[in-house]
Order: C-alpha cells, then structure tokens, then sequence
C-alpha cells in the first residue's frame, strides 16, 4: 500500500530554533504540497512542486519558510527562526495524475515554546 | 476565483441518523469535486470523488452526486455509525499550471451512541 511518509511525526522545540520536516512522496508522483493545519486557520497550502520545481510557495512566510526538493524521494520544509504562531500540523501530499488523488502523509506536529 | 463553501460545524448526531453535510462550489470550467475524511491524529484521506456533471462518488455508504446546475456535491449516509466521527474536507481540483486541490473549511462530525 504505497503511502507518503512524513518525519518528524512530533517536534517540540524553543523559539528561535530551526526546524525541519521531510516528507518522501509516493514514487513517481511528481506533484507535491506543503499544507499546514491549524484550529484557527484550517487547511492552508504553503507549497507545492511539480517534477522537482517550485510552482507556487506565496502561502509561504517567505522570511523564515523555505521549501526544496533536493531528488525525486525527498521533499523539505524548513523553518529559520521557528516562532510559537507556526505551532501547527504540518502535512505532506503527492499526486498522481492519472488516478487524480492527492495521497496526505500522516503529518508532522510541530510545537514551538 | 476558485472557491469552496462548507457547512459550519461542529455537527453532532446520534448513531443511525441521516447525515447531510453541504458542499458548493464556485469555479471556472469544470473541476473534479472530492471529500476527504480526517480521523483523529491522522492525515486526509480521499472518501469519494466525482469527475463529471451528475456523476456520483460512493465509498464506506456514503455519496455525494456532482450538481452543475446547483454548484454542489453535499455529502450524505443514510445510517451513520460510531466511527465515522471525523472531519470532512470538501475540495475541487483546479488546474493551472499544475493540478491544486482547493479545500473548504472542514465539518467536524461527531456521532454519539
């Protein structure tokens, strides 16, 4: 049962720290999203990439967030200095076009002090 | 722009009830339509989807019928049970560039014995 993969899947850390989250999509999807989860905000899309190539990260801070996808298997999220409001649940996804479905990760909580 | 518009929750019902939770949609052309499922701790998973004009998605007894006239794609189950305490995401696929899911608010379900 092919599954996207997402770790860390708890994170505590202090203010100030750099933080990051991989995620290993399903092989051969080759569209990818960064979607982060909270009470107040619901579901919002941070990023995604297609083939490897940013095609859209403006639900990004863009001060502290960085996204890359460094090979096929590997998508990143960074967060450079982490600060208590990004305490969120960060997901991962992939998809595949053929079947149309966009397959989530578990997700990675993050809590920042 | 692309949109979509959820029924508020929190809803609450006992087991066996009649469940309806609304979907509509605003988009251009003609989009995919989805509901996706969260159960607690995890990640979205697709429940059923529809392509196409009077389609209908069906999964797990639920249904929801692709409404072009209406704009809508409200989901329904005729009995619902326990474990089908969740939040549900409606969504529609939009493509530009690449494919996007665009997700309503989230309808937090819960079903008492």
């Amino acid at each position: 049962d092919a599954r996207v993969t997402q770790t860390p899947r708890h994170k505590v850390t202090e203010m100030g720290q750099e933080v990051t989250m991989r995620c290993q999509p399903i092989l051969g999807h080759n569209t990818v999203f960064w979607y982060r989860q909270t009470m107040m905000q619901g579901l919002e899309l941070l990023a995604y990439f297609r083939n490897r190539a940013p095609l859209d990260d403006s639900g990004m801070p863009k001060d502290r967030f960085s996204a890359e996808m460094p090979d096929a298997t590997l998508a990143t999220l960074k967060i450079q200095p982490s600060e208590p409001r990004d305490s969120a649940v960060y997901f991962c996804a992939s998809w595949s076009s053929g079947a149309n479905v966009l397959t989530f990760g578990a997700g990675s909580r993050l809590t920042v002090l | 722009g692309n949109s979509v518009t959820q029924m508020e929750g929190p809803v609450t019902l006992s087991e066996e009830a009649f469940l309806t939770i609304n979907c509509t949609y605003t988009a251009t052309g003609y989009p995919s339509l989805f509901w996706y499922v969260q159960y607690p701790g995890e990640g979205l998973q697709l429940l059923l989807k529809a392509t196409k004009a009077d389609d209908k998605g069906s999964n797990k007894g639920f249904e929801a019928t692709y409404r072009k006239e209406t704009t809508s794609f409200h989901l329904e189950k005729g009995s619902v049970q326990v474990s089908d305490s969740a939040v549900y995401f409606c969504a529609l696929l939009i493509i530009q560039g690449a494919q996007k899911l665009v997700f309503g608010q989230g309808t937090r379900l819960t079903i008492n014995p």
